[in-house]
C-alpha cells in the first residue's frame, strides 16, 4: 500500500520569506499524481497544487511551487513571499493513476506565519 | 455554484444513538468518498462509491455504513456511534470520467462528538 510521510508536524516562517514543506511517499507504481492541499482554520480543504508523475517539469501556481524528485520519491512544497493568509495545515496526498483510487494523505504540517 | 454540501456541520450525540451525516453534490460526479480527519493522523478514507449502487470500503470502514441510491447523494450512517468515532468528517466528490489528476472537491466538514 502507498504511504505518504510528512516529517515536519509544525513549521513557521516570517512574513515575506520562503518556506519549504517536505513530503515523501512510498509506491511501486510508475504513474501517479501528487497533490498539496491547504486547510485553513475554516477547515475547508483547498487544492493548492498538483503534479503528474510522468511530467518532469515541476508544477507552479503563483507563489506556490513544488520540487518533484521522482527517483527519491520526494514532493516538497515551496511557498514564496509568505503571507499571513498562508497560515494553515498543509497535507500532501498521493493518488494512483489507475482507476478511481483514493487519495492517500500524509499527516499534515501546520504552518504558522509570523508578522 | 459547484459544491459539496454536508449536514449537519456540528453534532454532539451519545453512544448508541444512530445518526446520519448527509452529503450532496451538484456537479454530476460519479465518484464520492468519505474521509475522517483526526489529529496526528491526517485524513483517512472510510468508504467510497464509484457510481450509483456501487460502494466499497476504504481504510477505516468499521462502524460505518453508506448507501448510494442517487448519483448526487452519499450519506454516511453510524448505526451505533461510539466515542472513538468522534472526529471531523469530510465528504468529497470527483468526476469518474476524469482519468487525470482531477481535483477532489471537498465539503466543509462535519464535526461529530460522541459522548
Amino acid at each position: 500500500a502507498q504511504t505518504v510521510t510528512q516529517s515536519q508536524p509544525e513549521m513557521s516562517v516570517q512574513e515575506a520569506e520562503t518556506v519549504t514543506l517536505s513530503c515523501t511517499y512510498d509506491t511501486s507504481e510508475s504513474d501517479y499524481y501528487l497533490f498539496w492541499y491547504k486547510q485553513p482554520p475554516s477547515r475547508q480543504m483547498i487544492l493548492v497544487i498538483r503534479q503528474e508523475a510522468y511530467k518532469q517539469q515541476n508544477a507552479t501556481e503563483n507563489r506556490f511551487s513544488v520540487n518533484f524528485q521522482k527517483a527519491a520519491k520526494s514532493f516538497s512544497l515551496k511557498i514564496s513571499d509568505s503571507q499571513l493568509g498562508d497560515a494553515a495545515m498543509y497535507f500532501c496526498a498521493y493518488r494512483s493513476a489507475w482507476g478511481n483510487t483514493p487519495l492517500v494523505f500524509g499527516k499534515g504540517t501546520r504552518l504558522s506565519v509570523i508578522a | 455554484e459547484a459544491q459539496v454540501t454536508q449536514n449537519p456541520r456540528y453534532l454532539i450525540t451519545v453512544t448508541g444513538k444512530k445518526l446520519t451525516v448527509t452529503c450532496s453534490q451538484n456537479m454530476n460526479h460519479e465518484y464520492m468518498s468519505w474521509y475522517r480527519q483526526d489529529p496526528g493522523l491526517g485524513l483517512r478514507q472510510i468508504y467510497y462509491s464509484m457510481n450509483v449502487e456501487v460502494t466499497d470500503k476504504g481504510d477505516v470502514p468499521e462502524g460505518y455504513k453508506v448507501s448510494r441510491k442517487e448519483k448526487r447523494n452519499f450519506p454516511l450512517i453510524l448505526e451505533s456511534p461510539s466515542p472513538n468515532q468522534t472526529s471531523l468528517y469530510f465528504c468529497a466528490s470527483k468526476s469518474g470520467r476524469d482519468r487525470g489528476p482531477g481535483e477532489l472537491f471537498f465539503g466543509e466538514g462535519s464535526r461529530l462528538t460522541v459522548l
